[in-house]
């Protein structure tokens, strides 16, 4: 399967835990992207990788939120002390360089803070 | 800032007919990519579609056509003869090929799309 994998697909903490999700892009995929959907809604743009760069972070991403990308392989989002409007799909897409634009979704992972 | 407007929470549509599914959007890139997405109950997001605000021609991806008027801001999308398997949440989505911002995608907030046999 040489798709977007994300790990894991389901995520139940208590409000305060820290939690960390893995997206695994498509391997000649330079860009990364995170998003979060909301019950009923489209997705949000969270942030962006060019390779290991973080070039982008959306006002959604408050300081309790991390992501990094090592080596410009996979990436990682942590959550650190959640709260309860944390709970929603985590989704990672990924992009090949121009002239190409469709972005390619994973799975998402889905988090639910009790 | 860019805006997706889809102003269709849900439609019914009976097996076999075209449906149109709305959207209209708001930018001040003057160049900037449309794209149209399907989530289905599974959750993963399908890419459907893609237009380029240059793009002479109206895009064309097998049953789905993306109907893109530039003066009115509009890019509907047109599934042809639909299928149950259509049934579907779809997104529209922008992103803005210049300019400043953040170089993800904008989402409106989806058509729930309910095929009827």
């Amino acid at each position: 399967d040489t798709g977007v994998s994300q790990d894991p697909r389901h995520k139940i903490t208590k409000r305060g835990q820290n939690v960390t999700f893995r997206c695994d892009p498509i391997s000649e995929h330079n860009r990364l992207y995170w998003y979060r959907q909301t019950l009923g809604q489209g997705p949000e743009f969270l942030t962006y990788f060019q390779n290991e760069a973080q070039l982008e972070k959306s006002r959604l991403l408050s300081d309790r939120f991390s992501a990094e990308r090592p080596k410009g392989s996979f990436s990682t989002l942590e959550i650190q002390r959640t709260e309860q409007g944390d709970s929603a799909m985590y989704l990672c897409a990924t992009l090949r360089e121009p002239p190409y634009n469709e972005q390619f979704f994973g799975p998402g992972t889905r988090l639910t803070v009790l | 800032a860019q805006k997706i407007t889809q102003t269709q929470p849900g439609m019914f549509v009976q097996e076999k007919e075209a449906v149109t599914l709305d959207c209209t959007y708001d930018t001040s890139d003057p160049s900037y990519g449309l794209f149209w997405y399907k989530q289905p109950s599974s959750g993963e997001m399908i890419f459907l579609i893609y237009q380029g605000s240059y793009d002479q021609q109206n895009a064309t991806e097998g049953r789905y056509s993306l109907n893109f008027q530039k003066a009115r801001k509009s890019a509907n999308l047109v599934i042809s003869a639909s299928q149950l398997g259509d049934s579907a949440m779809y997104f529209c989505a922008m992103r803005g090929v210049s300019g400043g911002g953040a170089d993800g995608l904008t989402f409106g907030k989806g058509t729930h799309l309910i095929i009827q046999p």
